[in-house]
């Protein structure tokens, strides 16, 4: 089993419809998540993180932790062509060192 | 001007030898990571330093050599290059934190070993 699990996609979702993306871990003991936005061939760039069971919003994004589950998810409202990208889940299981394990990427495509 | 750099940006390179990438940043923080990315298997660790005196083995550092010359530039050298050592290279940079200590990204390397 993958320590940090995502669906490669493709998903495919309309313009200013709500995408959703899903990672799971399995670590149990992991403290921290992260999702990272990457366009092709460009670095990550960080959209957030979040490390409470529950919500967490910045603007059309949500972060949704759900720890007894082992899974977080990252909810982008109001898709826009230009969110377009791979989205990278990372997760700190490590407190010793604050290391990230990253999930393979979820390839989301906004159709205009 | 960026906050992480990367030099070069692109290499093509033969068999057998010996590259270096480099990694400079403008943050100020003392944690420096080597990564290289895949299609299929993400971003995976190979070398990473919490400071000067301090470089550690990441998952996949066979074949690889790191160097921390000062707090800002920390560099990366395929001891004799190989086909499947072909990939997108990135060096990130954090400060020491919680849990939510956060890596930044540099723009990436991409190389190509023929």
């Amino acid at each position: 089993q993958k320590e940090v699990e995502q669906n490669s996609g493709p998903l495919s979702v309309p313009e200013g419809a709500i995408a959703s993306l899903n990672c799971t871990y399995s670590d149990r003991g992991s403290q921290s998540f992260f999702w990272y936005r990457q366009y092709s061939g460009k670095s990550p760039e960080l959209i957030m993180f979040i490390y409470s069971n529950g919500d967490k919003e910045d603007g059309r994004f949500t972060a949704q932790l759900n720890k007894a589950s082992q899974y977080v998810s990252l909810l982008i409202r109001d898709s826009q062509p230009s969110d377009s990208a791979t989205y990278l889940c990372a997760v700190n299981n490590d407190g010793a060192t604050n290391k990230l394990i990253f999930g393979t990427g979820t390839l989301l495509a906004v159709q205009p | 001007d960026a906050d992480v750099t990367q030099t070069p940006r692109n290499r093509i390179t033969k068999t057998g030898k010996r590259i270096m990438l480099e990694c400079s940043q403008t943050k100020g923080h003392d944690r420096m990571y080597w990564y290289r990315q895949d299609p299929g298997l993400g971003l995976r660790l190979i070398y990473y330093s919490f400071d000067v005196k301090d470089i550690n083995k990441g998952e996949i550092s066979d074949g690889y050599s790191v160097s921390r010359q000062a707090q800002a530039k920390f560099s990366l050298s395929l001891e004799s290059a190989i086909p499947n050592q072909t990939a997108l290279y990135f060096c990130a940079t954090s400060e020491l934190g919680g849990a939510t200590e956060t890596q930044y990204f540099g723009p990436g390397t991409r190389l190509l070993v023929l």
